[in-house]
């Protein structure tokens, strides 16, 4: 069974980069038909997607963060990324990793992390 | 962007009884819809894809139906375990976009 988990600061400052990973425990995160993505939740609110990196490397972000954000694969790791820069309270948020998969012309996000929650303040 | 909106935010619903659920888009996603449960402190759940199918292991009382703009998650009968927050999801477009949710409630 396929599981991810998150890891990173819990507190960041506001203007600095937040960074987080997620660590897949088995199988290739560089094969397979999938995307890797971050999605986010700020307490009592709804959920955002923040981006995704495919298999092969390539990637998409949301518009409304787009210039901030990065995402990366370290496949020797099965590890894939997050970098948020010049963060602020604005991205308080729990931040979950997840996988989204494919299944007769349909996506899903199937697998979920646990989720970790970042707090910007000084 | 497509916009994704749920109502009621709250529905408040007795053990046993059913719980109808509305999502509603900006533009149409044809099928491309999904439904997550999440409960306090969790990560969200799938449980419907492609508007109407159900994930593994999902129960049979829960039910996906529309397509296009309008979409409906049926729970037949409440049981304890399915009060929670419920977010639909499309996956129409590449920029992946989530509804505010609906909260069910115990009434």
């Amino acid at each position: 069974q396929v599981q991810l988990q998150e890891s990173g600061p819990g507190l960041v400052k506001p203007s600095q980069t937040l960074s987080l990973t997620c660590t897949v425990s088995s199988g290739s995160i560089s094969s397979g038909n999938y995307y890797w993505s971050w999605i986010r939740q700020p307490a009592g609110k709804g959920l955002e997607w923040i981006g995704r990196i495919y298999t092969s490397g390539s990637t998409n972000y949301n518009p409304s963060l787009n210039s901030r954000v990065t995402i990366s694969l370290d496949t020797s790791k099965k590890q894939f990324s997050l970098k948020l820069s010049s963060v602020t309270a604005a991205d308080t948020a729990v931040y979950y990793c997840a996988r989204e998969a494919p299944s007769t012309g349909n996506w899903y996000f199937d697998l979920w992390g646990r989720g970790t929650l970042v707090t910007v303040s000084s | 962007e497509i916009v994704m909106t749920q109502s009621p935010a709250t529905l408040s619903v007795s053990p046993g009884e059913r719980a109808t659920l509305s999502c509603r888009a900006s533009q149409s996603v044809s099928s491309d819809l999904a439904w997550y449960q999440q409960k306090p402190g969790q990560a969200p759940r799938l449980l419907i894809y492609g508007a109407s199918t159900r994930a593994t292991g999902i129960p049979a009382r829960f039910s996906g139906s529309g397509s296009g703009t309008q979409f409906t998650l049926t729970i037949s009968s409440l049981q304890s375990e399915d009060f929670a927050v419920y977010y639909c999801q499309q996956y129409n477009t590449w920029l992946r976009t989530f509804g505010q949710g609906t909260k069910v409630e115990i009434k």
